[in-house]
């Protein structure tokens, strides 16, 4: 998990609030990335970032929002048009050579109440 | 378009006895693969990745993968499991070509090493 922090570790909503999920790396990594996990399956992509002030959907994109304002923050929000946001909300980072891997921070445990 | 499958959702293996998690892809050109595991409530950990070269790879914790290019798989194993490796496991490939850089990840296979 080292040089990728994702806070807060848990968070708990309320139905029909929008919710901000952050994350930072200090590893000087160009590119971004947002996984969504449920419970027994693998993980699908919300968004992605290659450079600051860019970014493209993923998977799942609907109900979900990002911004990428500096290269080593990428917030996401969860907003309330987004069906079933309970799940397990990973952020990860590489350096954008072609071979070069994805390293995950420790993730956020979202619970809509 | 690029795919994954484990299929094996669990894996069961007494400690000191070899284990392997398969996994097999879809890519339409040439892959890059990577194995990935979780703890609970933790993030993914990188263990290893195939990227050309070597077909056997060599990565973390004593962990090793087979790429296999006839077969489309790519079978994480290791010679002796401990306890300590009961985990969840990910397999992820990514095309080459693939413009963003996304990876594909598998469902998952969770291994339960026993005493």
């Amino acid at each position: 998990d080292g040089g990728i922090t994702q806070s807060p570790k848990y968070l708990f909503r309320k139905e029909g609030q929008n919710v901000t999920l952050s994350c930072e790396q200090n590893l000087n990594h160009d590119a971004m990335y947002w996984y969504r996990q449920d419970p027994g399956q693998g993980l699908r992509l919300i968004y992605y970032s290659q450079i600051v002030n860019d970014f493209q959907k993923g998977d799942i994109a609907e109900g979900y929002s990002v911004s990428r304002e500096k290269k080593e923050s990428f917030p996401l929000t969860v907003t309330s048009a987004q069906k079933n946001p309970t799940a397990f909300y990973l952020c990860a980072s590489r350096v954008n050579g072609v071979t070069d891997t994805q390293y995950f921070g420790p993730g956020t445990r979202l619970t809509v109440l | 378009a690029q795919s994954v499958a484990q299929p094996e959702d669990q894996v069961n293996v007494a400690e000191g006895n070899p284990l392997t998690v398969k996994c097999t892809y879809s890519v339409s050109g040439n892959p890059y693969l990577f194995w990935y595991v979780q703890y609970p409530n933790r993030g993914l950990q990188f263990l290893l990745k195939y990227i050309t070269g070597d077909n056997l790879v060599k990565g973390s914790y004593g962990f090793e993968a087979e790429f296999n290019k006839s077969q489309t798989s790519f079978h994480l194993k290791k010679p002796s499991a401990l306890v300590s490796d009961s985990a969840l496991y990910f397999c992820a490939v990514r095309e080459i070509n693939n413009a963003g850089n996304m990876l594909t990840f598998g469902g998952g296979t969770r291994l339960m090493v026993k005493p």
